[in-house]
């Protein structure tokens, strides 16, 4: 079956502009969750879509958002970006068995 | 902040070697997952350990749990170089539906 995509692989952005980064999950997993790859803060938790609703969030601010359709597909959203929100952005999705796949992510570099 | 620390940090050993990698959290957990991943890409899930079991083995992998002094440790018999990477653990908490993951092990393998 199909893996995980994520989609673009690669972005540069200037501070201030706005990105969305894209995840199509595995086919009949309807739980999508995103998370931030940092040199320094690591593997954090941004937040977590099933069937369309976000069921968790992590502690990040408002700049950072998130949506899920009704293929499952989600979208997540940074406005005004921040130099600091460069960074590894991971897509996993699950099928609630406590499975989590990967996918490859997107590098965002802000200049 | 993260829930996991691991160590070692890093981790050099020469091919055909064994690797121990050992994982500390700090909540209750429903299962613990092992990753690998490669240069920042995106992570591969290696081995899944549920709360009630103690150890669980997969090819030259070997899982072991234990759920009083919340502690795991990866076990990776007969080192190839091809398993250079880093290596990560993540817990799943009870209603969480998310991963809080440990601070990794580079580990390298030298032929």
């Amino acid at each position: 079956k199909a893996g995980v995509t994520q989609t673009p692989r690669y972005l540069i952005k200037t501070r201030g502009q706005q990105v969305t980064l894209s995840c199509s999950p595995i086919s009949g997993h309807r739980s999508v969750s995103w998370y931030q790859q940092t040199p320094g803060q690591g593997l954090q938790f941004l937040f977590e879509y099933f069937s369309e609703t976000q069921r968790n969030k992590g502690n990040f601010p408002g700049r950072f958002s998130g949506r899920q359709f009704s293929n499952s597909r989600s979208e997540m959203n940074v406005s005004t970006l921040e130099l600091g929100d460069s960074a590894l952005y991971l897509c996993a999705s699950s099928g609630g068995q406590g499975d989590y796949t990967f996918g490859s992510g997107t590098r965002l570099t802000v200049v | 902040s993260q829930q996991g620390e691991e160590d070692p940090q890093a981790l050099s050993i020469q091919e055909g070697e064994n690797a121990t990698m050992n994982c500390s959290y700090k909540t209750s957990i429903n299962n613990l997952q092992w990753y690998r991943q490669n240069s920042g890409r995106g992570l591969v899930h290696l081995i899944l350990i549920r709360s009630n079991e103690r150890e669980k083995h997969s090819g030259r992998l070997r899982v072991t749990l234990d759920t009083s002094k919340k502690s795991s440790s990866l076990l990776i018999t007969a080192s190839r170089a091809a398993d250079t990477a880093s290596y990560f653990c993540a817990t799943d908490g009870t209603g969480f539906q998310k991963l809080v993951f440990g601070t990794g092990t580079r580990l390298l393998v030298s032929p």
